[in-house]
């Protein structure tokens, strides 16, 4: 079955240092999402890609934050300079064209900023 | 009001019991709605999503939305110890992102 994959699964960081985080969504998947969940508390909306471009962003998604889809599979989040409240589980989640359909989901990077 | 708002638990029931999970919205635009379920630090996985109101049925799920109360609920029939995990509903409106409610954490009890 097919299924959205993220690397790495872990991964710790030093506050101020460059993270990227990896995601190939399912492959005829048009949508594709980055959330985030910090321990304990509710998944939150971080941004939403379609067509080669950012189509909506939350707060949170601030100038330390970046997207790419370097290639026809991969799809990334880059922070540029890590905080300490960064730390929290990543989620990568996409769909298919048209807005009637779910939202599968990676089984996460969890990002420690120590 | 929090625009998303579930009972954060935890709901403990005995195997073979029927579970019900409910959240409430305030957003009216919403009309997509998916059930998840998360196990410790573990990716959401999709188990139901409806659209609009009315009931849809898969396995030991059912899935109810009643869009002139913004009410959706989840039951679980028969639930299984592997059943224990934390149950996140997720909504969105016409081409929009998904917004969470924080989770109702299930533990059914052999």
């Amino acid at each position: 079955e097919p299924e959205v994959t993220q690397t790495p699964s872990h991964q710790v960081t030093q506050m101020g240092q460059e993270v990227i985080l990896r995601c190939v969504p399912i492959s005829n998947h048009l949508y594709f999402y980055w959330y985030r969940q910090i321990l304990g508390q509710k998944v939150e909306f971080l941004v939403s890609f379609y067509n080669n471009e950012i189509s909506e962003k939350s707060e949170i998604f601030d100038d330390q934050f970046s997207v790419e889809r370097p290639d026809g599979s991969n799809f990334t989040l880059k922070i540029r300079s890590t905080k300490l409240e960064d730390s929290a589980m990543y989620f990568c989640a996409s769909r298919e064209q048209g807005a009637r359909t779910e939202a599968f989901f990676g089984q996460g990077t969890r990002l420690t900023v120590v | 009001q929090k625009e998303v708002e579930q009972d954060p638990g935890p709901l403990s029931v005995p195997e073979g019991a029927i579970v019900s999970l409910n959240c409430t919205y305030s957003n009216s635009a919403f009309q997509y709605f998916m059930w998840y379920r998360q196990y410790s630090r573990k990716g959401p996985e999709l188990l139901m999503y409806t659209y609009s109101s009315g009931n849809k049925e898969d396995g030991r799920f059912t899935a109810q939305v009643d869009k002139s109360s913004k009410y959706i609920s989840l039951f679980i029939r028969d639930s299984q110890p592997s059943d224990s995990a934390t149950y996140l509903c997720a909504m969105s409106s016409y081409g929009q992102n998904f917004v969470f409610g924080p989770g109702t954490r299930l533990s059914v009890l052999p």
